[in-house]
């Protein structure tokens, strides 16, 4: 299986601050790595697709980079609607695996 | 736009059979653009890929679970669904379906709301 790694598991932060979020997966996943975010109660939302494709109505401050093994996620001004639990997921294998989570909350 | 329901039993007992289906609206199953996931998350856990259903029948599963699983398509009803059998308390979660927008990238983007399925006697 590959193992998805997120980093960190949870941080604080302010409104209009940046947030980066990591990913890493255990082998060489190519781009085939996506990126959800879930509000408390809710499914999970899909916000970036193929590592840095944004999803239709997503707003244009996240975004997604990276390629192989190390990936991010980066929220350039956070917005009170952002405070969640962010996943990726990779679709590489036949095995689709997720991330723990990184859960952003209000400092 | 396309929406995705599930329904079925909130509660199953131990051993027995977890049954739920997702209905589909707004757009025809019977495509050969997409997927059709179950995803599960057990309270307070990760979130969990459990298999897919093509239009044709053909499916795939999470290999941790192959042996309990079965997904199914109805094309006439516009619906799929879900069967775990010989359940444990380690199966409560959240059950959700969803949508796989691409076959080849493979990212999930129209999801049902969940439902949350209970294993207890």
């Amino acid at each position: 299986d590959i193992q998805m790694t997120q980093s960190p598991s949870s941080l604080s932060a302010s409104v209009g601050d940046r947030v980066t979020i990591t990913c890493r997966a255990s082998q060489s996943i190519s781009d085939y790595l996506n990126w959800y975010q879930q509000r408390p109660g809710k499914v999970p939302k899909l916000l970036i697709y193929a590592a840095s494709s944004l999803q239709s109505g997503v707003p244009s401050r996240f975004s997604g980079s990276g390629s192989g093994t190390d990936f991010t996620l980066t929220i350039s001004s956070l917005q009170p609607e952002d405070f969640a639990t962010y996943y990726c997921q990779q679709t590489y294998s036949a095995l689709w695996t997720f991330g723990q989570g990184t859960k952003v909350e209000i400092k | 736009q396309v929406q995705l329901q599930e329904s079925g039993p909130g509660l199953v007992k131990p051993s027995q059979t977890l049954s739920l289906t997702c209905t589909v609206s707004g757009g025809s199953i019977n495509s050969s653009d997409y997927y059709w996931s179950w995803i599960r998350q057990p309270p307070g856990k990760d979130l969990e890929w459990i298999g897919y259903i093509y239009y044709s029948g053909s499916t795939y599963y999470n290999p941790s679970l192959k042996s309990r699983v079965t997904i199914s398509v109805d094309t006439s009803k516009n619906q799929f669904s879900l069967k775990l059998s010989s359940v444990t308390a380690a199966d409560t979660a959240v059950y959700s379906c969803a949508r796989v927008g691409d076959t080849v990238i493979n990212y999930m983007d129209v999801w049902g709301k969940g439902t949350t399925v209970t294993v207890s006697s």
